[in-house]
Order: structure tokens, then C-alpha cells, then sequence
């Protein structure tokens, strides 16, 4: 969804080395997400944050954090990478919709590779 | 917690077959239930969403899912599957507005 973007798409990456993974979002929703994928795994959540002054951990944030810059971007960073940060990483956007109710949309996904 | 469980890791089938997919939950509150599929190398795209009335829900390219309230399940259905239809396969539950997804079936279809 081209609504979604992040960048970089791929990446490869060193231990110890400190990444940042960006997201931006035209959509105009307030919430954002940060998960990751592994095979067998399905997706994680590592962040999420409702609107730009609320930051909140997911079930897997030991090792990430996050800067929510801007309505329509927030930041995943590794501040040390190590390898088994390998993974895809997925940005998502959701808004307050019925009831409620959100839907979340996806963006393309970042593929980090820590050697 | 809630946790999401989908009964089947890979699924090969023909072209015509029909499929099932099956998607357990847990967790006794209120619930939303989602489909999500990821086609390879693209990212994740909603197939359909129940969020409440009728448990029989329709989504795009001819996929629907059933709400079993009583069994926690959420099962996804197509009668006749294509070629196209090869793809990753999610169940997500949410609730207070975070998912949870399953681990994802992946599903190949034969020509």
C-alpha cells in the first residue's frame, strides 16, 4: 500500500551497529505500530504509539526503540544490532474507525540483515 | 494475554479445491478478528474483518470466514482456490487495539 512506506527496504548491517528503520504514512491515521516477522512466528509487536506524544512497548521491545517524529512518521531504531534482530520489520497504520474499531494497513517492510 | 493459534503450518492443494484454514483464540473479552494474507514479497493486505453481527463474514477475491463465538475459532474458507491464491495466511485477534497474530499458514496451489 503505497500509503505505507518505509525505508530503507533492505538492509544488511553489522553487530553492534546502531539502524534506524523509518516509516512514513499519508494516510492521516494517529496510530502506529512497528512488528516483526519470523518464519514460524508470524508478526510481533515491538511498539506502537497512539498519537505523537504516546510511546508504548509491545510484547518484544527489549533491544528497539522509537521516535514518533511526526504524525505521519515514527522511527524504529536497534541501538546496538545483533544478529538475531534478523528479520523483516513491518510498519503499520490504523485510525479510530466504528465503535472504535481500527483496521491496521501494512507497509512494504524493511528486510535487516545482522551479520 | 490473548494468543492466536492456526492449526496448519503449510497447505498444498489444486487449483479448483476448496480450503479451509483454521484460527483459534484465546481470550474471553470482546474481540475483533482479521484475515490477513501476504502474497510472496508483498506485504500484508486485509482479506476481510469481523468486528460484530453476522458471524459469516465475505472479503475480497472470494475468501469468507465464520465467527464461532462458542469454539474461539475464526476459519477461513474459499470453494474454489486459483493459482493467484498462493500466499502467506494470518489470523489476527485484537483487542485495546494491539493484534495478535497466529504464525501464519502458507498456502501453495498447484496448477
Amino acid at each position: 500500500d503505497a500509503d505505507v512506506t518505509q525505508t530503507p527496504r533492505n538492509r544488511i548491517t553489522k553487530t553492534g551497529k546502531r539502524i534506524m528503520l523509518e516509516c512514513s504514512q499519508t494516510k492521516g491515521h494517529d496510530r502506529m505500530y512497528w512488528y516483526r516477522q519470523d518464519p514460524g512466528l508470524g508478526l510481533r509487536l515491538i511498539y506502537y504509539s497512539f498519537d505523537v506524544k504516546d510511546i508504548n512497548k509491545g510484547e518484544i521491545s527489549d533491544g528497539y526503540s522509537v521516535s514518533r517524529q511526526a504524525q505521519a512518521k515514527f522511527s524504529l531504531s536497534l541501538e546496538s544490532a545483533i544478529p538475531n534482530q534478523t528479520a523483516l520489520y513491518f510498519c503499520a497504520t490504523s485510525d479510530t474507525g466504528t465503535g472504535g474499531i481500527d483496521t491496521q494497513y501494512f507497509g512494504p517492510g524493511t528486510r535487516l540483515t545482522v551479520l | 494475554a490473548q494468543s492466536v493459534s492456526q492449526h496448519n503450518h503449510h497447505v498444498i492443494l489444486s487449483e479448483a479445491a476448496s480450503l479451509e484454514l483454521g484460527c483459534n483464540y484465546s481470550y474471553g473479552g470482546t474481540v475483533n478478528l482479521f484475515w490477513y494474507v501476504q502474497y510472496p514479497g508483498q506485504h500484508l493486505q486485509l482479506l476481510l474483518k469481523y468486528f460484530s453481527g453476522d458471524p459469516l463474514v465475505k472479503g475480497i477475491k472470494g475468501f469468507e470466514a465464520e465467527f464461532i463465538k462458542s469454539k474461539f475459532s475464526f476459519n477461513l474458507r474459499k470453494p474454489s482456490v486459483q493459482w493467484s491464491d498462493t500466499a502467506e495466511y494470518f489470523c489476527a485477534v485484537s483487542n485495546d487495539y494491539k493484534l495478535s497474530f497466529g504464525a501464519g499458514t502458507t498456502v501453495t496451489v498447484r496448477a
